[in-house]
């Protein structure tokens, strides 16, 4: 079964500066997609960044990217120049194969210290 | 862009009643979902839908069923609420072509009481 493990409950951030969470999962399907979700107290889930499987070129928006392993089946997120706004959840997610469940992992949730 | 709208914010429901939460979706998506999300948890996705009348299970259908009459409504039932039902509702929708991304709602805060 396809499983998306996030290890890291919570994170904290300056201002500024960067950081990097991290998410793994477990597939046997060649054809799959990854996901970032962020989600605010005001609850709506909001889509940061998008990689598809076959792309070998690691997806990026403005000061979102993402570090995409393959082979070590490892997906995660760096956020630059981190911003009060970027306080939330932070979800990775994982969709593959025949079905379209998109499956969580459990959430970090990232403080950003002014 | 695609709105996902779901009937209510927050809802208080007592033991045993019939409870039905709503989401309809504007842009004709094929695919919807209903999760449930829990501290520490994550979403669990309870069950979803391809089609109209279509339905199948996710990983945690126990105590719930859907309806699914129209492409652009999903409805998910609690047939007895139940205490430990007590959670956050998200509703979402996508195309069969999943690369764009799933839409989700701005959840229902259930609390069973």
């Amino acid at each position: 079964a396809q499983t998306v493990t996030q290890s890291q409950p919570e994170m904290s951030v300056q201002e500024a500066e960067t950081v990097t969470l991290s998410c793994t999962y477990d597939t046997s399907e060649s054809d799959y997609y990854l996901f970032w979700y962020k989600q605010p107290p005001s609850r709506q889930m909001i889509l940061v960044i998008r990689q598809e499987a076959y792309k070998q070129q690691n997806a990026t928006e403005n000061r979102f990217s993402v570090n995409f392993q393959k082979a070590a089946k490892s997906f995660s997120l760096k956020i630059s120049d981190s911003q009060l706004g970027d306080a939330a959840m932070y979800f990775c997610a994982y969709t593959g194969g025949a079905t379209n469940k998109l499956i969580f992992g459990t959430g970090t949730l990232l403080a950003v210290q002014p | 862009d695609v709105k996902v709208t779901q009937s209510s914010r927050y809802l208080v429901k007592r033991t045993g009643e019939k409870v039905f939460l709503e989401c309809v979706q504007d842009m004709d998506h094929e695919n919807m979902f209903w999760y449930r999300q829990d501290p520490g948890l994550g979403l669990r996705l309870i069950y979803f839908s391809y089609d109209v009348k279509m339905k199948e299970k996710g990983d945690i259908p126990e105590g719930y069923s859907v309806s699914r009459e129209k492409k652009e409504r999903f409805s998910l039932i609690l047939e007895s609420a139940s205490t430990n039902q007590t959670s956050m509702y998200l509703c979402a929708s996508t195309l069969a072509r999943r690369i764009y991304g799933y839409t989700f709602g701005s959840g229902t805060r259930l609390t069973v009481v």
